[in-house]
């Protein structure tokens, strides 16, 4: 597509269930990158996948945080056991190899009740 | 880990006025960059900055990397309501590590017509 995509857009979970976010980045971009942004905050980085490479985790703020990437397209990433302190926007972002500047997807408004 | 002071929080400005904040860290970035956000959409990149010293504009915006690489500023002129939003540096750390980018908590930028 034109554009980085994330599903869905708003969600809505009970405290303790496992939520699954999705991205599909640019068509070509070999780089992606998912941030949350807990309300009036900055970016937080989570997680980094280039290529085949090893995926860069230090981001991650606990063993409930996950990440996949099939190849150079779709990432999911997985919160396990939801907290209420995991309320934020899960935001992915796409770029091309030495390329700077990401491209941001709209992302997820995840919302733990 | 390196982190980013932006400043001020927010702005609340009159339209036509001329808009300035800016960023710096304790850390040395190899790329500087700022992004706008409007609100329920992801960043988007205004300007992007690769070398100590370099002055870019992008119409009315004005970005400038600081010799020390350790910050940089952002400059509007003539401000006006579609300018409204939220503005974010980001610094990217030298080569050799993930191309994460490090952003700042953001400026908050209030236009009255």
């Amino acid at each position: 597509g034109a554009g980085v995509s994330q599903s869905p857009s708003n969600k809505v979970t009970e405290k303790g269930k496992d939520v699954e976010l999705r991205c599909d980045p640019i068509s070509g971009h070999t780089a992606l990158y998912w941030y949350r942004q807990r309300l009036g905050q900055g970016l937080e980085f989570l997680i980094y996948f280039q290529g085949n490479s090893a995926p860069d985790k230090s981001g991650l703020p606990s063993d409930r945080f996950s990440a996949e990437r099939t190849g150079e397209s779709v990432s999911t990433l997985t919160i396990q056991r939801t907290q209420q302190e995991d309320s934020a926007v899960y935001l992915c972002a796409s770029s091309s190899r030495g390329g700077y500047g990401y491209t941001f997807g709209s992302g997820t408004r995840l919302t733990v009740v | 880990g390196q982190q980013l002071n932006q400043s001020p929080q927010s702005m609340f400005i009159q339209e036509g006025e001329d808009v300035s904040m800016n960023c710096t860290s304790s850390s040395i970035f190899n790329t500087w960059l700022w992004y706008k956000q409007d609100p329920g959409e992801g960043p988007v990149l205004l300007i992007a900055l690769y070398k100590a010293g370099e002055l870019t504009s992008n119409g009315r915006l004005t970005a400038q990397f600081g010799i020390t690489r350790k910050d940089s500023f952002l400059n509007i002129s003539a401000s006006i309501p579609s300018d409204v939003g939220i503005y974010f540096c980001a610094g990217q750390i030298p080569a050799g590590g993930s191309e994460k980018l490090v952003f700042g908590k953001g400026t908050k930028l209030t236009v009255n017509p």
